[in-house]
């Protein structure tokens, strides 16, 4: 059973800050990691993957892994209000996806 | 491309009926999902379909069954509803790889 945890949240951060967002893995096989943001609403929509350790950035948001911790995470910096959303990490296996429950996000003007 | 589509957007049951929810794909996509999100329990697989012609079940199969009409078209059906299957559900397709999924807008299903 592959197990993916976040903290549920809610996380709060004021605007223009860091908003950082963390998620851990049981499945210390899994190679492929995903964040999806997702909009009260609305349908998950994939922001970021990332399969090698380290960093890997894309405008204000930078994922983290680290396989030997087993654990993923997402960086916003110059957090918007806009960026208020539930953020899903999820982990990739034989064309399969196992998502976290996900953190809610919001961004204080 | 309108990406992923799903229909209904919205439905409501009485317990026992039938149902099927419609997805379908532009992208050229092998491999095609569904799932059901309910409050703090996350994306939980129903069934996935890597090709056409090929379905298995996920996580939580019980109550539903799927048809990959063809590559473009994956439907879902519960055959006798039950209120435990009040839920959103997305259909999603992905590439080769099977894991940048795309999502389709979700139905909300309310069984009574």
């Amino acid at each position: 059973q592959k197990e993916v945890e976040q903290n549920s949240g809610p996380l709060s951060v004021p605007e223009g800050a860091i908003a950082s967002l963390n998620c851990t893995y049981s499945d210390r096989g899994s190679q492929s990691f995903f964040w999806y943001r997702q909009y009260s609403g609305k349908s998950p929509e994939l922001i970021m993957f990332i399969y090698s350790n380290g960093d890997k950035e894309d405008g204000r948001f930078t994922a983290q892994l680290n396989k030997a911790s087993q654990y993923v995470s997402l960086l916003i910096r110059d957090s918007q209000p806009s960026d208020s959303a539930t953020y899903l990490c999820a982990l990739g296996s034989a064309r399969q996806l196992t998502f976290g429950s996900g953190t809610q996000l919001t961004v204080l003007p | 491309n309108a990406g992923v589509t799903q229909t209904p957007k919205f439905q409501v049951l009485k317990t026992g009926q039938s149902m099927t929810l419609q997805c379908a794909q532009d992208m050229n996509h092998n491999s095609m999902y569904w799932y059901r999100q309910d409050p703090g329990m996350g994306l939980r697989l129903i069934y996935y379909s890597a090709s056409e012609g090929t379905t298995d079940k996920g996580e939580v199969p019980n109550g539903y069954n799927v048809s990959r009409l063809n590559k473009r078209e994956f439907s879902l059906r519960l055959e006798s509803a039950a209120p435990s299957q009040t839920s959103v559900y997305f259909c999603a397709s992905s590439g080769p790889t099977g894991n940048e999924q795309f999502f389709g807008p979700g139905t909300r299903l309310t069984v009574l």
